[in-house]
């Protein structure tokens, strides 16, 4: 079955700008989680979507958010860009109830200038 | 507050030889642990967890509650086992599923 895809792979943005991230989760798998991972900081959890509600989320500033399709695909935004949101940001996905493995997707490199 | 750490940055050993990737975590709870892997442009990828006490390509980890640690073996390193590891916590608030990362330990294997 295809794995947890996300577009676009590569982004290159200005400061001030924003860009909204894709992900799209196994066929079946209604949790998708956001992660940021930097050299600096590694991986460090964004939020999590279920049933297009928001669940959790993580220690982020508010120009950090998210959402949820009814066919489960999810998006991320970043508005404002700042020079440290240069990151790789990752997408990941499992089916819902117990415990299921979270599969992850390729991430997107997003370089801010 | 809930963390994880991975003490190495980088572990070199040459093949055949044991390895061990340290890792130890504060939770206040029941805590719930994985190691993850990621080899060289691929995904990251779960590796094991603790709940299923499982050796996965003859690696293995015990959760130690007393020393708060969760350390990764290996009794002969093979050269395929290079990658970065990333040992994780998973805090399940309202039910929710996230997972706590260690900042990762990179694995060189050397013939």
């Amino acid at each position: 079955k295809a794995g947890v895809t996300q577009t676009p792979r590569y982004l290159i943005k200005t400061r001030g700008q924003q860009v909204t991230l894709s992900c799209s989760p196994i066929s079946g798998h209604r949790s998708v989680s956001w992660y940021q991972q930097t050299p600096g900081q590694g991986l460090q959890f964004l939020f999590e979507y279920f049933s297009e509600t928001q669940r959790n989320k993580g220690n982020f500033p508010g120009r950090f958010s998210g959402r949820q399709f009814s066919n489960s695909r999810s998006e991320m935004n970043v508005s404002t860009l700042e020079l440290g949101d240069s990151a790789l940001y990752l997408c990941a996905t499992r089916k819902a109830g117990g415990y299921n493995e979270q599969f992850f997707g390729p991430g997107t490199r997003l370089t801010v200038l | 507050a809930q963390r994880v750490t991975q003490p190495e940055k980088l572990l070199s050993v040459f093949k055949g030889a044991p390895v061990e990737l340290k890792c130890n975590y504060s939770y206040s709870g029941s805590p719930e642990l994985f190691w993850y892997v990621q080899y060289s442009r691929q995904r990251l990828q779960l590796l094991l967890r603790h709940i299923s006490r499982e050796s996965i390509k003859g690696f293995t980890a015990d959760l130690n509650k007393g020393e708060t640690s969760f350390h990764l073996k290996k009794p002969f390193a093979q050269e395929e086992d290079s990658a970065m590891y990333y040992c994780a916590l998973r805090s399940d608030v309202d039910s929710s599923y996230k997972l706590i990362f260690g900042s990762g330990t990179r694995l060189l294997v050397r013939p």
